[in-house]
């Protein structure tokens, strides 16, 4: 399952599916970004990182690839699970400031 | 592994009355964040401290919002009369500098003014 264009509010996906959430940035002074997970009644979880000087960054089944000419941060997930369902942002950092920017976060529930 | 311990859960308020909520950071980071999570948006940040004062804030971040780090341990966020649209999630996130290094958040309190 995808999130198809820039941003949508909801993502279903079949279990055992790869997902793709995406994210528009706005501030082209960030060389920072994260995607979160928060799970109901929850803080956000770090996911996995990126710095403006790579383009690709693999964690344990999840991708985040960058692509700064456009602005666009995308997260795939390999072969989700239940596990898996929850609201994903994307947040992004400027260059020597210490706060985060969130996006409006992507709901994905994960079909049995 | 190290936590942001937040209290209490959940309050509920009056409006127009004083809540404080206090937050314990992880031990050994110098940098102390407030977010905050209105219901179903998207998580927006108040404030950030270091080094015993506001090195940031929001326009969220009014004359009715302090914040202070009492102790050692303890970093809380006062809103000094509340109002309805201070009903929301607040997170407290703590890093050992900036934010790529040990960025944690808190579960929150979710705080609900009548």
């Amino acid at each position: 399952g995808e999130s198809v264009g820039l941003h949508l509010p909801t993502l279903s996906v079949q279990e055992g599916d790869n997902s793709i959430i995406n994210c528009a940035y706005s501030n082209s002074a960030s060389d920072y970004f994260i995607w979160y997970k928060q799970e109901s009644g929850k803080g956000p979880q770090f996911i996995i990182d990126i710095r403006s000087n790579m383009d690709k960054r693999q964690g344990q089944r999840v991708t985040v690839l960058l692509n700064k000419t456009v602005k666009h941060l995308s997260l795939q997930i390999a072969a989700t699970q239940p596990g898996d369902s929850a609201v994903y942002f994307c947040a992004e950092n400027p260059m020597g400031d210490y706060k985060l920017s969130f996006g409006a976060g992507t709901t994905v529930t994960v079909r049995a | 592994e190290p936590e942001v311990t937040q209290t209490p859960s959940h309050q509920v308020t009056q409006m127009g009355q004083e809540v404080i909520l206090r937050c314990v950071p992880i031990s050994n980071h110098l940098y102390f964040y407030w977010y905050r999570q209105i219901l179903g948006q998207k998580v927006e940040f108040l404030v950030s401290f270091y080094n015993n004062e506001i090195s940031e804030k929001s326009e969220i971040f009014d004359d009715q919002f302090s914040v202070e780090r009492p102790d050692g341990s303890n970093f809380t966020l006062k809103i000094r009369s509340t109002k309805l649209e201070d009903s929301a999630m607040y997170f407290c996130a703590s890093s050992l500098t900036g934010p790529s290094n040990g960025y944690t958040f808190g579960s929150g309190t979710r705080l609900t003014v009548v």
